[in-house]
């Protein structure tokens, strides 16, 4: 599995864009890039995934560089709530569509970026 | 959410003891997961299902053993507890395989 790097924490204020970076220069062709976060004291969470395209739903969105070597999860106006450990991790576009047992369908965690937010 | 319940959320134990997790999904997913999570290592697949009766080893299986006997559960049992398996645990479904994961909110277990 393909690796991904980020920075360990970050910090923003209340109301204000969030730009949290990933770097995954061996991502493969079929690697899709999947963002998760993890409140205080819960289970992580889907925020969102993409391809190739820049991608944005009622969470978040999704800059994918050209090359696919990093990407960026975009919080738009950050809130108290979204304080947590943002996940970057690449997943095998043939782990969508291949059958069979082998097929585990896992996540890699890495360490994730711990973000702060401020009042 | 997934509708998942994680039993006990909190478990201390003694080392040698036998120790079952459970994992209740109300959504019919057919895909299952056991995850640890320890500082400095992130969350680690332990088993996974993907289906009923259907089980296979994830990257860090040794001293677990899964049961998945119908679709809304999925059971993780330490058959003899040690300290190195104190941890927080986490479950996870999913629908399809190209579906997001859901996860539970983790049952923290110490092993004394």
């Amino acid at each position: 599995d393909a690796k991904t790097t980020q920075p360990n924490s970050m910090e923003s204020n209340e109301e204000e864009p969030v730009h949290l970076p990933c770097n995954h220069s061996t991502i493969s062709g079929t690697d899709y890039i999947h963002w998760y976060r993890q409140l205080p004291s819960q289970g992580p969470e889907y925020v969102i995934h993409g391809l190739t395209s820049n991608v944005n739903n009622r969470m978040a969105s999704l800059a994918i560089a050209e090359d696919r070597k990093s990407s960026t999860l975009i919080l738009h106006r950050a809130t108290l709530r979204d304080a947590a450990v943002y996940y970057c991790i690449l997943r095998d576009f043939f782990f969508n569509y291949v059958g069979g047992s082998s097929n585990t369908g896992k996540l890699i965690f890495g360490q994730g970026t711990t973000l702060q937010v401020k009042p | 959410d997934a509708g998942i319940t994680q039993s006990p959320r909190h478990k201390v134990t003694e080392t040698g003891t036998p120790v079952t997790l459970r994992c209740h999904q109300t959504e019919n997913h057919r895909y299952m997961y056991w995850y640890r999570q320890d500082p400095g290592h992130g969350l680690r697949l332990i088993h996974y299902s993907y289906g009923v009766k259907d089980t296979d080893k994830g990257e860090v299986s040794d001293g677990y053993s899964v049961s998945r006997s119908k679709t809304e559960d999925f059971l993780l049992t330490l058959e003899s507890a040690t300290s190195s398996q104190t941890s927080v645990y986490f479950c996870a479904t999913r629908d399809s395989l190209n579906q997001p994961q859901h996860f539970g909110d983790g049952t923290r277990l110490s092993i004394l």
